[in-house]
C-alpha cells in the first residue's frame, strides 16, 4: 500500500518561496508520476504538475514560470517550490501518485492527506 | 487545456433513490490507441484527500461499491450513484488525465441527501 505525506512550512510570506517535500512509502518514486494538487479553501482542485521516470517533469501552463518539482531518489521523496506567492496561493496542497494503467498514464490513484499552507504577512 | 464542466453544480437526493452528475469536456478525452476514455471521477468528504472512484470512464476502482457506475465516451461522462446511502454525502469530480497534456479537473458537484 503505497502512502504519503507532506511536509513544511504552514505560513510563507507574500513573495517568498513555498517549499514542501512529499515522502512516499510502500513504493518507490521512480516509476509513475508524483504529483501535486493544491485546492484553496472552499474550491476545486487544480493540478500543480508531477516529476517521471528520468526526472522528467510536466507543469500546470498557468504556474510554470513559478513552480520546481524536484526528486530525492536516495530518500524517496518528491518536492515542490512555488515561488513569489501571493494570497491566491493559500490552499491545502496535496502530494499524490498518477498511476499507469494498461501501460497509460492513470489516474491518480494514492494521495497524501494534504497540508495547508497560508500566505500571509 | 482540456476545460471540464459539471453539471449540476449541487443536487439532493432521497435515500435509496439515484443521484446523476454530468461532465462535458471541451475536447475529446478517447485515444485511439488503446480505445480508452482518460476520464476518472472522485469522491472528496470534508477534511479528506479525494478518492478515485471510476477510471477509464467506467472501470470501478478496486473497493468502490456497485452502486457508483461511470458511463459515455469522447466528450460526455456521466457518474451515476443507485441506492444513495448517507455516507455518499460529498463533492464529486470529474477529471482528464490525457497523456502529456495538463491534467484538469471539474469545478465539482456536492451531493446532499434530500
Amino acid at each position: 500500500q503505497v502512502q504519503l505525506q507532506e511536509s513544511g512550512p504552514g505560513l510563507v510570506k507574500p513573495s517568498e518561496t513555498l517549499s514542501l517535500t512529499c515522502g512516499v512509502s510502500g513504493g518507490s518514486i521512480s516509476s509513475h508520476y508524483w504529483t501535486w494538487i493544491r485546492q484553496p479553501p472552499g474550491k476545486g482542485l487544480e493540478w500543480i504538475g508531477y516529476i517521471y521516470t528520468g526526472g522528467n517533469t510536466n507543469y500546470n501552463p498557468s504556474l510554470k514560470s513559478r513552480v520546481t518539482i524536484s526528486a530525492d531518489m536516495s530518500k524517496n521523496q518528491f518536492s515542490l517550490k512555488l515561488t513569489s506567492v501571493a494570497a491566491a496561493d493559500t490552499a491545502v496542497y496535496y502530494c499524490a501518485r498518477q498511476g499507469v494503467r494498461d501501460g497509460y498514464s492513470g489516474p491518480v490513484d494514492y494521495w497524501g492527506h494534504g497540508t495547508m499552507v497560508t500566505v500571509s504577512s | 487545456d482540456i476545460v471540464m464542466t459539471q453539471s449540476p453544480d449541487s443536487l439532493a437526493v432521497s435515500l435509496g433513490e439515484r443521484a446523476t452528475i454530468n461532465c462535458k469536456s471541451s475536447q475529446s478525452v478517447l485515444y485511439s490507441s488503446n480505445n480508452k476514455n482518460f476520464l476518472a471521477w472522485y469522491q472528496q468528504k470534508p477534511r479528506q484527500p479525494p478518492k478515485l472512484l471510476i477510471y477509464w470512464a467506467s472501470t470501478r476502482e478496486s473497493g468502490v461499491p456497485d452502486r457508483f457506475s461511470g458511463s459515455g465516451s469522447g466528450t460526455d461522462f456521466t457518474l451515476t450513484i443507485s441506492n444513495l446511502q448517507a455516507e455518499d454525502v460529498a463533492v464529486y469530480y470529474c477529471q482528464q488525465y490525457f497523456g502529456g497534456l495538463p491534467i484538469t479537473f471539474g469545478q465539482g458537484t456536492r451531493l446532499e441527501i434530500k
